[in-house]
């Protein structure tokens, strides 16, 4: 059964240092998402991701992230800057053409910053 | 800004009992209800959906029931299984095709021998 991927599954990184986190959704999907999860907090929605552009974001994706979706199959989120309050795990998601309603989530990546 | 409550953060049942999961929103826009199960270092994985035209779905072990009028939603697990004990989280999506999930805290949910 076709999954979504992510790498690395933790990353560990100094305050300050840029990461790069990355997905590969499921083949053929078209929305793709990225959601954060702080230690013992919920799920929360970070950005969105339609034909190339974002198409929404939430105030806590602010300028020192982005996404791109470098080659077609690959969607990355990087942090330039990072922060302690950064460390969570970050999920990537994504929607397929079969239906519009299920969001199909990768395992994670745990973001550590020291 | 919590529009997607769950107000029980634990929930222990006997296996073969019956496991009923709550969750209240408050944002009558949701059109689309979801609930996922997650197990510790693992990604959420869908379960069960309901739209907010009907006010059930079933799904083998699993059914989903809508109150649009209390803005309530519940899971039930009937019969629960040990594989069951994880954390369930139910996930609200605004009116439009592939909006964003907005996620409650989460149940977790001890199913005991």
């Amino acid at each position: 059964e076709p999954e979504v991927t992510q790498t690395p599954s933790h990353q560990v990184t100094q305050m300050g240092q840029e990461v790069i986190l990355r997905c590969v959704p499921i083949s053929n999907h078209l929305y793709f998402y990225w959601y954060r999860q702080i230690l013992g907090q919920k799920v929360e929605f970070l950005v969105s991701f339609y034909n190339n552009e974002i198409s929404e974001k939430s105030e806590i994706f602010d300028d020192q992230f982005s996404v791109e979706r470098p080659d077609g199959s690959n969607f990355t989120l990087k942090i330039r800057s990072t922060k302690l309050e950064d460390s969570a795990m970050y999920f990537c998601a994504s929607i397929g053409l079969a239906s519009y309603n299920e969001q199909f989530f990768g395992p994670g990546t745990r973001l550590t910053v020291l | 800004d919590q529009q997607v409550k769950q107000n029980s953060p634990s929930l222990s049942v006997q296996e073969g009992r019956i496991s009923i999961l709550n969750c209240d929103y408050t944002n009558s826009m949701f059109d689309y209800f979801l609930w996922y199960k997650k197990y510790p270092a693992e990604g959420p994985t869908f379960l069960i959906s309901i739209s907010s035209i009907k006010d059930k779905n079933e799904d083998g072990r699993f059914t989903v029931f809508l109150n649009k009028s209390a803005k309530h939603l519940s899971l039930h697990i009937v019969p629960s299984q040990p594989g069951d004990s994880a954390v369930y989280f139910c996930a609200a999506r605004l009116i439009g095709t592939a909006s964003k999930l907005t996620f409650g805290t989460g149940t977790r949910l001890q199913v005991t021998l």
